[in-house]
């Protein structure tokens, strides 16, 4: 499978706990986003990196929540002292960033977390 | 700068033609276009840069309008898959895509 993988794809915890998943990008994708979706809404934007850079974290998002893209390949974004509003789908996806021109952006199949 | 989206939803029968709208208060480096079923991801179904262009796939096309910041999308002789939500994503130059709330669309057979 070549596209943009996710995992877990479900994940039920206690509030207070911490999370963390995991994003693997289409291969020669060098722009990642993570967003976090609920029921009947778009997705939120939550951050992007372009390689191993993450160039900006949506103001709306806690310091609870942190993501990183070391070597520019995979990403994780981890959830500390999870709350029960927390519950959501989250989603990444990849592009192929050129110089000069916006590509198209693949989403994975997400993270569906609980929080109970 | 989250694109606004109309209508909120639309229900149609199989056959008949929709238009999806999205607007935007910033000037649009590109607009790209998904849907998503219930319980799946978004699925891409085009992008547009600036530039005023068209594109189509199928019975499925989009018009990107610069000068007035907005896009829409034109389903033609809908079919029962085209049901969904469809999100406009919209970049501000070089920049991350900002999603619409969506548009919910029902087919009725």
């Amino acid at each position: 499978d070549t596209g943009v993988s996710q995992n877990p794809r479900h994940k039920i915890t206690k509030r207070g706990q911490n999370v963390t998943f995991r994003c693997d990008p289409i291969s020669e994708h060098n722009r990642l986003y993570w967003y976090r979706q609920t029921l009947g809404q778009g997705p939120e934007f939550l951050t992007y990196f372009q390689n191993e850079a993450q160039l900006e974290k949506s103001r709306l998002l806690s310091d609870r929540f942190s993501a990183e893209r070391p070597k520019g390949s995979f990403s994780t974004l981890e959830i500390q002292r999870t709350e029960q509003g927390d519950s959501a789908m989250y989603l990444c996806a990849s592009s192929r960033r050129l110089r000069v021109r916006a590509t198209e952006a693949f989403f994975g199949q997400g993270t569906r977390l609980t929080v109970v | 700068q989250q694109p606004v989206q109309s209508p909120q939803a639309v229900i149609l029968r199989e056959g008949e033609d929709a238009v999806i709208n999205c607007s935007s208060s910033k000037a649009l480096y590109s607009v790209h276009w998904y849907r998503q079923k219930h319980g799946e991801a978004p699925i891409f179904l085009m992008i547009l840069l600036k530039g005023g262009e068209q594109k189509g796939h199928d019975k499925i096309s989009a018009s990107f309008n610069e000068k007035k910041q907005q896009s829409s999308l034109y389903l033609t002789a809908s079919q029962l898959s085209y049901s969904g939500t469809y999100f406009c994503g919209t970049e501000i130059r070089d920049d991350k895509i900002i999603f619409g709330k969506g548009t919910r669309l029902h087919i009725l057979p």
